[in-house]
């Protein structure tokens, strides 16, 4: 999507090991998140940015850091990949206070294969 | 891109007809929905949004009406295309921000 690009957009990695998905926009939004997908499941909030260095937890963080320390990039970070975490992530961005409706811009999606 | 392999509701339509897809909610406290399209292997796209002061709104081909009494969310799809093959799935926020596992709808030509 326009103003917001994913890397790697696929990725897979051995369990034990660090992961770091990066989510980079170019619209100068304030807001940035990070959801997960599986099947089963609506998308899960990981984590979250409203600002740079200011990030808070969603409902899915445990096993996930995030950072922020430029508008443009927000990470997340799997400090130790397991296999319960293969699954396609998706970062988003949004301008709006409560990060909603046609200002929350989604990526194309990485997807993570632990093995 | 990126897409899931998600064993969801399937709906399959004939190109020409008019589709609905449903969504129950489940948080009587929330206040705005949307509904999201997403095409294999890209990302959620937003359609149309609601807030619950409003039962109906429509946009281009689509429509959204909201039930709050059976708090159910449906859309619907004019003259469904082609090109409206994908997943839908809606979203509700109340004191937070939560997506359905959605409906996968199949056009046939």
């Amino acid at each position: 999507d326009a103003g917001i690009t994913q890397s790697p957009r696929h990725k897979v990695t051995e369990t034990g090991t660090p992961v770091t998905l990066r989510c980079h926009q170019t619209e100068n939004h304030r807001y940035m998140y990070w959801y997960r997908q599986d099947p089963g499941h609506g998308l899960r909030l990981i984590h979250y940015s409203y600002g740079v260095k200011d990030t808070d937890k969603g409902e899915v963080s445990d096993g996930y850091s995030v950072s922020r320390s430029k508008t443009e990039d927000f990470l997340l970070t799997l400090e130790s990949a397991t296999s319960s975490q293969t699954s396609v992530y998706f970062c988003a961005i949004s301008d709006g206070v409560r990060g909603v409706g046609d200002g929350y811009t989604f990526g194309s999606g990485t997807r993570l294969t632990v093995v | 891109g990126e897409s899931v392999g998600l064993h969801l509701p399937t709906l399959s339509v004939q190109e020409g007809d008019n589709s609905i897809i449903n969504c129950a909610y489940s948080n009587s406290a929330s206040d705005y929905f949307i509904w999201y399209k997403q095409e294999s292997g890209k990302g959620p796209q937003f359609i149309i949004d609601i807030r619950s002061n409003m039962d109906k709104r429509q946009g281009q081909r689509v429509t959204v009406l909201l039930n709050k009494t059976v708090k159910h969310l449906s859309l619907q799809i004019a003259a469904t295309q082609p090109g409206d093959s994908a997943v839908y799935f809606c979203a509700e926020n109340g004191n937070k921000f939560y997506f359905g596992s959605g409906t996968k709808l199949n056009v046939k030509p």
